[in-house]
């Protein structure tokens, strides 16, 4: 049990359709980071929400877009869905103490979108 | 830039025997290095980490790992492995400036484990 929870586990959507993928972060983070596996692939880096203003992008066009709330919950937000976006998507909490030293960075189960 | 590579994409290993599992990362910095294990269906779990100090970590799970700074490496090892241990075993750098960090993952390696 990491303490990060995400939701949906699993949904399917249709090509041109907006989702919603919602993260509770672990108790006493501050920073969210969003994560895109797809199948037999490794992670790769979405964007991280510090302090509800995000902090940093990889290379995911902006129809993926995200917010984070006071209580440091957090959502995922993919517009125009394409078959590509299928995939498993990871929530990541961590405390922003001056970077990756020191810090552990918790993973959620994650959220399974199927785009059809 | 950035990157991590792990040249196995699947190893299979009989029960009870040793496990060494490769990867090599490309950072200009002092890198920050992790190994993540997950399991079908399952969210990464955190097997150990380095940040700075010995260059042999300790894990959970009875995994260590060896950072090479001459190698460019950081090959996860285990004396024994168990049925249990069959899983997608993913090496990551850590990565950008203190104020927006993130993990660049490699592409896994996975594990099967023959009885």
């Amino acid at each position: 049990e990491t303490g990060v929870t995400q939701s949906p586990t699993h949904l399917i959507k249709t090509r041109g359709q907006q989702v919603t993928l919602r993260c509770s972060s672990q108790s006493g983070h501050n920073t969210v980071s969003w994560y895109q596996q797809a199948l037999g692939q490794g992670p790769q880096f979405i964007f991280q929400y510090y302090r509800e203003e995000e902090n940093g992008r990889g290379n995911f066009p902006p129809r993926f877009s995200g917010l984070q709330f006071p209580n440091y919950s957090s959502e995922l937000n993919v517009n125009a869905l394409e078959l590509d976006d299928s995939a498993l998507y990871l929530c990541a909490s961590s405390l922003k103490t001056g970077g990756l030293s020191g810090n552990t960075i918790y993973f959620g189960e994650g959220s399974w979108l199927t785009v059809v | 830039a950035q990157s991590v590579t792990q040249p196995d994409i699947h190893i299979t290993v009989s029960e009870g025997a040793s496990l060494e599992l490769r990867c090599n990362y490309s950072y200009g910095a002092t890198p920050y290095l992790f190994w993540y294990v997950q399991s079908p269906g399952q969210g990464l779990q955190l097997l150990l980490k380095y940040f700075s100090g010995d260059t042999l970590v300790q894990g959970i799970k009875g995994f260590e790992a060896e950072f090479k700074r001459s190698q460019s490496s950081f090959n996860l090892r285990k004396p024994s492995v168990h049925w249990s241990d069959a899983a997608e075993y993913f090496c990551a750098v850590g990565a950008g400036s203190s104020s927006a960090s993130k993990i660049i993952f490699g592409s896994g390696t996975r594990l099967s484990i023959r009885p």
